[in-house]
Formats: C-alpha cells, sequence, structure tokens
C-alpha cells in the first residue's frame, strides 16, 4: 500500500525566512510525485510533478526536489501570500490512485 | 477556459435525503475523479472514470454512485445521507489516466453537512 508523510503539520515562518516542506514516501513504482497548494475554502492548485530521483523544479519561491525516499518544497524568502496548505501526493503502480499527504500548513508572517 | 466546476457550491441535508453533486470539466480530459477530504486525512478517491462510458470504485466508495453522463460531465450521488458523509467534496480530471504526465486538475469544492 502506498503511503504518504509530511512534516511537519504546520509551520510558522518570517516574511522572507526561508524554509523546506518534507515529503515521505513508500511506493511500489514510483510514476510520478505531485506538489499541489491548497487556500483555504478552495480546491487543489496544481504546482509540480516529479518522475525520477534528482529532478528538480522551480516556479518563483518554489522549488521541489526528489529522491527514492522524500521530496523536498524548498521555499526562498517567503511572502505572505505563499500562505497556504501544501499537499503532496504520489502515483504507484495503479494507473489512476493518487495516494495523498495530510498536508502542511504554511503561515507566513509579515 | 472556466476549467473544473462544482455545483453546488454549499448544501446541508438531513440524515436520509438523497442528493447528486454536479461536476463539468471543459479541457477535453478523458478521466474524471470524486475525492473527499476530512479534517486531519488526506485527500481520499472515492470513484473515478477513465474515460466516458467506465466508472470505478476509488478507496472509499461505500454509500456513493457515479454517473459519467458525456465526457464533459461526472455526477456524484449520494442515495441516503449519513452524517459520517459530511465532508467536503472534489472533483478533479485529466488528460488520460494512467499516463506520466497524468495530472489532475481540481474543482472548487462542494461542502456538505448532513445532520
Amino acid at each position: 500500500e502506498d503511503q504518504v508523510t509530511q512534516s511537519p503539520e504546520a509551520l510558522r515562518l518570517q516574511e522572507g525566512e526561508s524554509s523546506s516542506l518534507n515529503c515521505s514516501y513508500t511506493v511500489s513504482g514510483l510514476r510520478g510525485l505531485f506538489w499541489y497548494r491548497q487556500d483555504p475554502g478552495k480546491g487543489p492548485e496544481f504546482l509540480f510533478t516529479l518522475y525520477s530521483a534528482g529532478e528538480e523544479k522551480e516556479k518563483e519561491r518554489l522549488k521541489a526536489t526528489l529522491t527514492k525516499k522524500e521530496s523536498f518544497l524548498h521555499i526562498t524568502a517567503p511572502k505572505p501570500e505563499d500562505s497556504a496548505t501544501y499537499l503532496c501526493a504520489v502515483r504507484g503502480g495503479s494507473n489512476y490512485k493518487l495516494t495523498f499527504g495530510k498536508g502542511t500548513l504554511l503561515t507566513v508572517n509579515p | 477556459n472556466a476549467g473544473v466546476t462544482q455545483t453546488p457550491k454549499f448544501q446541508v441535508l438531513k440524515t436520509g435525503q438523497s442528493m447528486t453533486l454536479q461536476c463539468a470539466q471543459d479541457m477535453n480530459h478523458n478521466s474524471m475523479y470524486w475525492y473527499r477530504q476530512d479534517p486531519g486525512m488526506g485527500l481520499r478517491l472515492i470513484y473515478y472514470s477513465a474515460s466516458e462510458g467506465t466508472t470505478d470504485k476509488g478507496e472509499v466508495p461505500n454509500g456513493y454512485n457515479v454517473s459519467r453522463l458525456n465526457k464533459r460531465e461526472f455526477s456524484l450521488r449520494l442515495e441516503s445521507a449519513a452524517p459520517s458523509q459530511t465532508s467536503v467534496y472534489f472533483c478533479a480530471s485529466s488528460a488520460i489516466s494512467g499516463s506520466g504526465t497524468d495530472t489532475q486538475y481540481f474543482g472548487p469544492g462542494t461542502r456538505l453537512t448532513v445532520l
């Protein structure tokens, strides 16, 4: 059974204070690791897909990296508008099923 | 493009009542999905439709039925609502189920309360 564990559950940062969110996973044959951002009362918004260890992707202040056991979402010089819940999901051997973690609630204070 | 749309946005039901949640996508995607999201738990798949004319059970299908009405629309029906079905329901769609580039895009959600 695929499993995803995200840490920490919640993270408070000051504006400009860089940090990283962790997504640890166990999956039989990784076919994709996905990061989403979710604002309160909204649906998840797609950020990145990573497919193989060593892969990195960047978007504005966010950078996602992938190893064989975990993924990190690095946030550089965050702004208050980066405050949201960040979700990690994996697709394993199944054709369709995404297994989601419980998310990390990020709060960036001005 | 509107992407994935869901109706209604909010709904309150009494135990035993029935209702249908509607979902539509305008991205010409083949696959569509229904998830529920509960506090302290990750998103869990209820049902999915890999292509028009097919539906399959996900992780938590009990108490739900689905209909893939056409390529654009995928509905979720609660025949006899129970308090345990109080949740936020999300519909998602993707281009091709199971492909390496199969990113799922989500709608805004329906917040359902069953009293």
